[in-house]
């Protein structure tokens, strides 16, 4: 039972313009979700997170939305850059499963010049 | 530098031969936890701990085993490895709380 679902696995994208990256959940008891970013060969790296009190949290160029009547929530990069090609994972935790972290299945996002 | 170390990066060894994945942190972390990643399938949790001592099933624990002797080391321990166990492996530790995991950078498994 996937609980937390990125259904595109992947994106291609034009540099300069918005990458929006998707997913969904299905559990009500997640107040946290997070994303992260994977190179090849490297570990997932954190990149932005968003409580469930917020509707949506901006860092630079990256920003979070969260819809929880839809449970949905996306992450936006504005401008893309080459260097944003990478896996997008995004994570969820929360009610009694507040130590699990569950993750989505990844969007492979590819930044074309 | 503050980092999570796996190792070994690369293992290949053959079914019901006993292996062990070790994994450190240097940033005093207490929580730390084992994911295995597979392809449509994300990032699925094996074990956790949040602290020395106390470690718990994940999503995925059947096959695996966990220890938390010291805080900083946190091992994966596969008894009698099965094909269905190769996959890339993931140790990550944080503060705790909704603090965001710190991963390694992955060992690829296979069993043959």
């Amino acid at each position: 039972d996937q609980q937390v679902k990125q259904n595109s696995p992947s994106l291609s994208v034009q540099e300069g313009r918005i990458s929006i990256l998707n997913c969904d959940y299905t559990n009500s008891m997640f107040d946290y979700f997070l994303w992260y970013k994977k190179y090849p060969a490297e570990g997932p790296t954190f990149l932005i997170s968003i409580s469930s009190i917020k509707d949506k949290n901006e860092d630079g160029r990256f920003t979070v939305f969260l819809n929880k009547s839809a449970k949905h929530l996306s992450l936006h990069i504005v401008p893309s850059q080459p260097g944003d090609s990478a896996v997008y994972f995004c994570a969820a935790s929360g009610g009694q499963g507040a130590q699990k972290l569950v993750f989505g299945q990844g969007t492979r996002l590819t930044i074309n010049p | 530098e503050a980092q999570v170390t796996q190792n070994p990066r690369y293992l290949i060894t053959v079914t019901g031969k006993k292996l062990t994945v070790t994994c450190s942190q240097n940033m005093n972390h207490e929580y730390m936890s084992w994911y295995r990643q597979d392809p449509g399938l994300g990032l699925r949790q094996i074990y956790y701990s949040m602290n020395v001592e106390v470690t718990d099933k994940g999503d995925v624990p059947e096959g695996y085993k966990v220890s938390r002797k010291e805080k900083r080391n946190f091992p994966l321990i596969l008894e009698s490895p099965s094909p269905n166990q190769t996959s890339l492996y993931f140790c990550a530790s944080k503060w705790g709380g909704d603090s965001p995991l710190h991963f390694g950078n992955g060992t690829r498994l296979t069993v043959t």
